[in-house]
């Protein structure tokens, strides 16, 4: 079975660059989750979709930041300007309904 | 306060040595907890999962919870070289279930075991 597959999985760019972190979550699971992981804060959750639908977007940080979910296996976060405090490993997961989430092996941001 | 503390670390022990991980935390409307292993540039794999209090074992890993002082651990008996891995707890309200199903994090425990 294929797991949730990210990209890129690494992503170096400039601050003011629009950054697009791409998520297929695995076939037949109906929520996805998009995290964001960095040494001061861990492990934190930004936006959740359930049958494509955003149901709680609460940690998204700032207007700068969009996901969308057009439909069941294809999700982006993106990050509009992006700027240094950006940086972190941001991770998919997906689940099916009343299961565990399983999470993709995230993307490696750096905005310099 | 932050929600969940978890010490990380780093922890390095012998290979055979039981290990000791540990959360706390002080929402009291947690009622499911969780830990998952994380290995270098992986993302994180759900090891164990309980609800309310208690011990449940799988193998080498139990998870202890006691809700009365807020507090979940996991050991490990007889650890591996391959059970080297950051160990994040977490923990929920309402379970895997729709829309009340919103993780915290611990910040995680880096473990190290030596061969």
């Amino acid at each position: 079975d294929a797991g949730v597959i990210q990209s890129p999985r690494h992503e170096v760019t400039e601050m003011g660059q629009e950054v697009t972190l791409r998520c297929k979550p695995i076939s037949g699971h109906n929520s996805l989750f998009w995290y964001r992981q960095t040494m001061m804060r861990g492990l934190e959750l930004l936006i959740y979709f359930n049958n494509n639908v955003p149901i709680d977007d609460s940690g998204m940080p700032e207007d700068r930041f969009s996901a969308k979910m057009p439909n069941a296996s294809f999700s982006t976060l993106k990050i509009q300007p992006s700027e240094p405090r950006d940086s972190a490993v941001y991770f998919c997961a997906s689940s099916q309904e009343n299961q565990p989430q399983h999470f993709g092996d995230g993307t490696r941001l750096s905005i310099l | 306060q932050k929600e969940v503390e978890q010490d990380p670390g780093p922890l390095s022990v012998p290979e055979g040595a039981i290990v000791s991980l540990n959360c706390t935390y002080s929402n009291s409307a947690f009622q499911y907890f969780m830990w998952y292993r994380q290995y270098s540039r992986k993302g994180p794999e759900l090891l164990m999962y309980t609800y309310s209090s208690g011990n449940k074992e799988d193998g080498r890993f139990t998870a202890q919870v006691d809700k009365s002082s807020k507090y979940i651990s996991l050991f490990i008996r007889d650890s591996q070289p391959s059970d080297s891995a950051t160990y994040l707890c977490a923990m929920s309200a309402g379970g895997f279930r729709g829309s009340n199903y919103k993780l915290t994090f611990g910040k995680g425990t880096l473990l190290t075991v030596n061969p």
